[in-house]
């Protein structure tokens, strides 16, 4: 199985500042990552698909990058909305999906 | 614009089977452009993809909960199900339906969750 390592497990930054988390890949996944947002109570929303684009509708605030074994996500000029988890999940080996374990960003 | 919405029972006792089914509006499972997806999330914890089904029937699990896990597909109603046996405690988890484009690898539409609990 690939396993998916992502870094920090939490984060703490303030308004405006540009924050980047970074998930690793056990082996090489090429461009096969995502990136999703989690609100507490909520399902997650798809951010980042293919490792650097942008769903429809997404801010361009939000950008990924990477390929690989190392990705990462990047919010440019943080916002209190921002508060959720993100998550990475891999999709090179299919049919199984595996995810990070999450990252979650909090307001200082 | 597609929207799903998961149902069933909130408590199961140990040993028992687990039965969720979600719902499809907005777009008919029949359609071939999606893959039909099950996925978890334990307490405090991450994400874990259980299975996912094509209209056709074809399925795919993974491997560590195969034994135990089952989807099927009610094209009539535009419906797709879990059943996962033998429960215990750590099955606790909120289970999620959700799309996947056919060719893709995320998940574009979500269930809002439901809670199980696995308890006696």
């Amino acid at each position: 199985d690939i396993q998916m390592t992502q870094s920090p497990s939490s984060l703490s930054a303030s308004v405006g500042d540009r924050l980047t988390i970074t998930c690793q890949a056990s082996q090489d996944i090429s461009s096969s990552l995502n990136w999703y947002q989690q609100k507490p109570g909520k399902a997650p929303k798809l951010l980042i698909y293919d490792a650097s684009n942008l769903e429809t509708g997404v801010p361009s605030r939000f950008s990924g990058s990477g390929s690989g074994t190392v990705f990462t996500f990047t919010i440019d000029n943080l916002r209190p909305d921002d508060i959720a988890t993100y998550y990475c999940q891999q999709y090179d080996n299919l049919p199984s999906w595996t995810f990070g374990q999450g990252t979650k960003v909090e307001i200082k | 614009q597609v929207q799903l919405q998961e149902s069933g029972p909130g408590l199961v006792k140990p040993s028992q089977t687990l039965s969720l089914t979600c719902t499809v509006s907005g777009g008919s499972i029949s359609s071939g452009a999606y893959y039909w997806n099950w996925i978890r999330q334990l307490p405090g914890k991450g994400l874990q993809w259980i299975g996912n089904i094509y209209y056709s029937g074809s399925t795919d699990y993974n491997p560590s909960l195969r034994s135990r896990a089952t989807i099927s597909v009610d094209t009539s109603k535009n419906q797709f199900s879990l059943k996962l046996s033998s429960v215990t405690a750590a099955d606790t988890a909120v289970y999620y339906c959700a799309s996947g484009p056919l060719g893709e690898g995320h998940f574009d539409y979500w269930g809002q969750g439901t809670l199980v609990t696995v308890s006696s």
